[in-house]
């Protein structure tokens, strides 16, 4: 079946550059979360679309923003990288805005390394 | 605002025994409640989820976990363990609706002894 897909997997940075994550959804599903997971960590709520539009804000950084495109996929944008910005980031999706048809499905992440 | 406990930061097993990961909540309403499983550097793989009916859930490779609303808990169990269920668990509430996030439990680091 298919899975949430994230690219890319690793990705290092220097201070105060700009890093953009993607994430393409399971087909069908129509909403996108993003998370952010710092080392030994659980992982945080940032950020939500519902239809491409911006659903729930967790604890995301004003540097950070992230939107949802016509075809679901999702992108998030991070400037003026700063070094605890280092982390793991997860995008999830699910169907209608509930877990109850399917769940909540994560991607494997993409581990941000700040230097 | 929803919260999640897991009281134990660590746990060790030896393989072949019984397991139980506990797991408290505080939630307003109805609780969508989830566990998680991580291995190191890896992703997040749903073990299984509850949203209502039967208390008992059963999930995947060999765990269960049972609600309990009166102390709202909901812990996890697996008979009898193996080397590879070494990882850590994270327990997670969620409205299941709304797009809302979920809150995760800072998770429990198994250990299992040969």
């Amino acid at each position: 079946a298919a899975g949430v897909i994230q690219s890319p997997r690793h990705l290092i940075k220097e201070k105060r550059e700009t890093a953009t994550l993607k994430c393409y959804p399971i087909p069908r599903h129509d909403t996108v979360y993003w998370y952010q997971q710092g080392p030994g960590q659980d992982p945080q709520f940032l950020i939500s679309f519902y239809e491409k539009m911006q659903s729930d804000k967790g604890s995301i950084p004003d540097r950070f923003s992230a939107q949802q495109f016509s075809d679901y996929h999702s992108e998030l944008n991070m400037s003026s990288l700063e070094l605890g910005d280092s982390a793991l980031y997860f995008c999830a999706s699910s169907y209608d805005r509930t877990a109850t048809a399917g769940g909540y499905t994560f991607g494997s992440g993409t581990r941000l390394t700040v230097v | 605002a929803q919260s999640v406990t897991q009281p134990d930061i660590h746990i060790t097993v030896s393989e072949g025994a019984s397991l139980e990961l506990r797991c408290n909540y505080s939630y307003g309403a109805t609780p969508y409640l989830f566990w998680y499983v991580q291995s190191p550097g890896q992703g997040l793989q749903l073990l299984l989820k509850y949203f209502s009916g039967d208390t008992l859930v059963q999930g995947i490779k060999g765990f269960e976990a049972e609600f309990k609303r009166s102390q709202s808990s909901f812990n996890l169990r697996k008979p009898s363990v193996h080397w590879s269920d070494a990882a850590e668990y994270f327990c997670a509430v969620g409205p299941g609706g709304g797009a809302d996030g979920l809150t995760f439990g800072k998770g429990t680091h198994l250990i299992i002894q040969p």
